[in-house]
Order: C-alpha cells, then sequence, then structure tokens
C-alpha cells in the first residue's frame, strides 16, 4: 500500500543552523509529492510540491527534491529561523485516484534564538 | 490564498451528547472536502471524503453512523460527532478542494474535540 515515513522529532536547531527533514515514501504509479506546515494553534498550510520525478519544490527557502530512485522527499533549508518552528508533514497523493493525502507522522521543529 | 474555516475551533461535551463542526469554505465552491483525524503527536487520518450533493465515502474502520458527514452545499461540510465517548476526543481537520477530486487542497484550522 502507499505509506509515507518521516524522521522521527522533535528537532531542535539553533537559530541559522541548516535543516534537513527525511522523508521516504512507498506508493505505485507516480504521486505527487507534498510538504506540509502547521504552526502552532493553525490549521496545514500547503509548504511545497513536486509532481514529478527530480521536480525540485522550493518556497519560503525551503526545498524538496522528488528522488523516484531513492523513494524521497527530504525537506532542507539552508539557515532556518525561530518563526520556522511547526509541525512540518510529509505527504503524498496518488494522481489515479479520488486525490486523498496520505500523511507521515509528523516532525516537530523547535529553532531557539 | 484560498481560505477554509472551521467552527468551533474547540468544544468540551458530556459523554454521550452529540457534536457539529462546521467546515467553510469562504472565498470558493468545494466540490470536494475530507475530514481528518489528528492524534496527538500523531498524523493526520483521513476519515471520509464527501462530495457536493451525495453520500460521503469512508475509510476502512471508520464508523458511518458515528461519524455522520453532511456537504449540502458547495461551501459548507458538517461532521456531527453522535453519542461522543471519551475515545472521540481529538484534534479533527477538514480539506477542501475546488478543482474536484485532485484540485490543490486547503485546510481548515481544526476543531479539537474534548468528551468528559
Amino acid at each position: 500500500g502507499n505509506s509515507v515515513t518521516q524522521m522521527e522529532g522533535p528537532v531542535t536547531l539553533s537559530e541559522e543552523a541548516f535543516l534537513t527533514i527525511n522523508c521516504t515514501y512507498t506508493a505505485t504509479g507516480y504521486p505527487s509529492l507534498f510538504w506540509y506546515v502547521q504552526y502552532p494553534g493553525e490549521g496545514l498550510q500547503l509548504l511545497l510540491k513536486a509532481t514529478k520525478a527530480d521536480d525540485k519544490g522550493s518556497n519560503k527557502g525551503f526545498e524538496a527534491t522528488y528522488r523516484k530512485e531513492t523513494t524521497s522527499f527530504h525537506l532542507e533549508k539552508g539557515s532556518v529561523q525561530v518563526s520556522d518552528s511547526a509541525v512540518y508533514f510529509c505527504a503524498l497523493r496518488r494522481s489515479s485516484n479520488t486525490g486523498k493525502l496520505i500523511f507521515g507522522q509528523g516532525t516537530t521543529l523547535q529553532v531557539k534564538p | 490564498g484560498a481560505v477554509v474555516s472551521q467552527h468551533p475551533s474547540w468544544v468540551i461535551c458530556k459523554s454521550g451528547t452529540s457534536v457539529k463542526i462546521e467546515c467553510r469554505s469562504l472565498d470558493f465552491q468545494a466540490t470536494t472536502m475530507f475530514w481528518y483525524r489528528q492524534f496527538p503527536k500523531q498524523s493526520l487520518m483521513l476519515m471520509a471524503t464527501s462530495n457536493e450533493g451525495s453520500k460521503a465515502t469512508y475509510e476502512q474502520g471508520v464508523e458511518k453512523d458515528k461519524f455522520l458527514i453532511n456537504h449540502a452545499s458547495l461551501t459548507l461540510s458538517t461532521l456531527t460527532v453522535t453519542s461522543a465517548h471519551p475515545e472521540d476526543s481529538s484534534f479533527y481537520i477538514c480539506s477542501a478542494s475546488g478543482q474536484g477530486a485532485t484540485g490543490e487542497l486547503f485546510f481548515g484550522e481544526g476543531s479539537r474535540l474534548t468528551v468528559l
């Protein structure tokens, strides 16, 4: 079946540190891949996405590349800020079904000044 | 961007009562809405998919008589937790698509239900 696995958190970093949150997936066919962010007390927001292999999604300094050979979609940011503290969810969406999102378990990021 | 709003944002109820949670798309018509449940420190679990004017499609293991979903208009879907029990306490999140089931999804801010 389809599934998404993220690295366990929490991840605690100092401001301006480099961030990597690992995400791997299992899916049939060619899914679209997403990163969502959930700030404290708010709903999920789409951070970035990639719809085919080798695509790179980017937004707000975050990047992730769709790697089909390693079935991965790791999230990276070169220099994190305190305001990046949130829960990050990796997700996939099969292109041929009703559009349901399958989420990873979420990774909490804490950035300290 | 598109806005999806949920109400109430939090609710406390007594065991055995029913609770209704609303999900509204504020600036677009949502032909498809999804309801998720999020347990503490866990991922979102899809409960059901609702299409305007038709019956919701429930995921395996989700009791449709327990979690009633109504998508009566293109801007409103409701989730009613019937005869709530403490194990139903959770964070419920809706998402909506304005372009059918495969369009971009927008999420509500979530509703936290606590059953005493």
